[in-house]
């Protein structure tokens, strides 16, 4: 079946720094998300991109989907103590209804 | 608006036992979709149920099955329980729409530990 891997793993980081992380596929996806999952809870989406190319905001998070359809990448700006859990991509097929493929997680860890 | 509500959170079962989890969606969601969560495996995804059919299934075996209710509610079964069995069960359900985006929206999870 499909896999994406999720890269980095884990990331330290201190306060007020920017965070970059990414997905790649050896399959193609008609549709790239983001989620994050705090302890304790389910995930929640962050970003939905539907088109190779796009390069979708919201707010200190910028996400794109890239060209070959094969890739995603989120960067968070300016990371606070909020920011802190597990960030992961998703990645759907076209005519699969809800049925997603997930990364692996980057937890991201933010240092006050 | 309520959140998707999984019921139990939290329960522990022996080996060979069966188990039964309860998600009821978001008001006015009728597509319900069940991962399973592992550290090992992290999020596969099981079934997703719309309009009380299963429109589609993941490479879980027969031990796992689901149902939806005609008020969108659901239910997911496993039986013969396996000590890797244990993980965290999410509930997820999604708006109609013509055609389906991926933008789900998560419950809690039900977190299963199998002795």
């Amino acid at each position: 079946g499909q896999q994406l891997n999720q890269s980095p793993q884990s990331m330290f980081i201190q306060e007020g720094e920017d965070v970059s992380m990414n997905c790649t596929s050896s399959s193609i996806f008609n549709t790239w998300l983001w989620y994050k999952q705090d302890p304790g809870e389910g995930p929640v989406l962050l970003i939905a991109l539907y088109k190779a190319g796009e390069l979708t905001s919201n707010g200190r998070l910028t996400a794109q989907f890239g060209i070959t359809r094969k890739d995603s990448f989120l960067n968070i700006s300016a990371s606070i103590p909020s920011d802190v859990g597990i960030y992961f991509c998703a990645g759907q097929l076209d005519n699969a209804g809800n049925m997603l493929t997930f990364g692996g997680g980057t937890r991201l860890m933010v240092k006050p | 608006k309520a959140g998707v509500t999984q019921t139990p959170r939290y329960l522990i079962k022996t080996r060979g036992q069966q188990v039964t989890l309860s998600c009821s969606p978001i008001s006015g969601h009728r597509s319900v979709s069940w991962y399973q969560q592992t550290p090992g495996q992290g999020l596969q995804f099981l079934f997703e149920y719309f309009s009380e059919t299963q429109r589609n299934k993941g490479n879980f075996p027969g031990r796992f099955s689901g149902r939806q209710f005609s008020n969108s509610r659901s239910e997911m079964n496993v039986s013969t329980l396996e000590l890797g069995d244990s993980a965290l069960y999410l509930c997820a359900s999604s708006p109609v729409r013509t055609t389906s985006t991926g933008e789900l929206f998560f419950g809690e999870g039900s977190r299963l530990t199998v002795l």
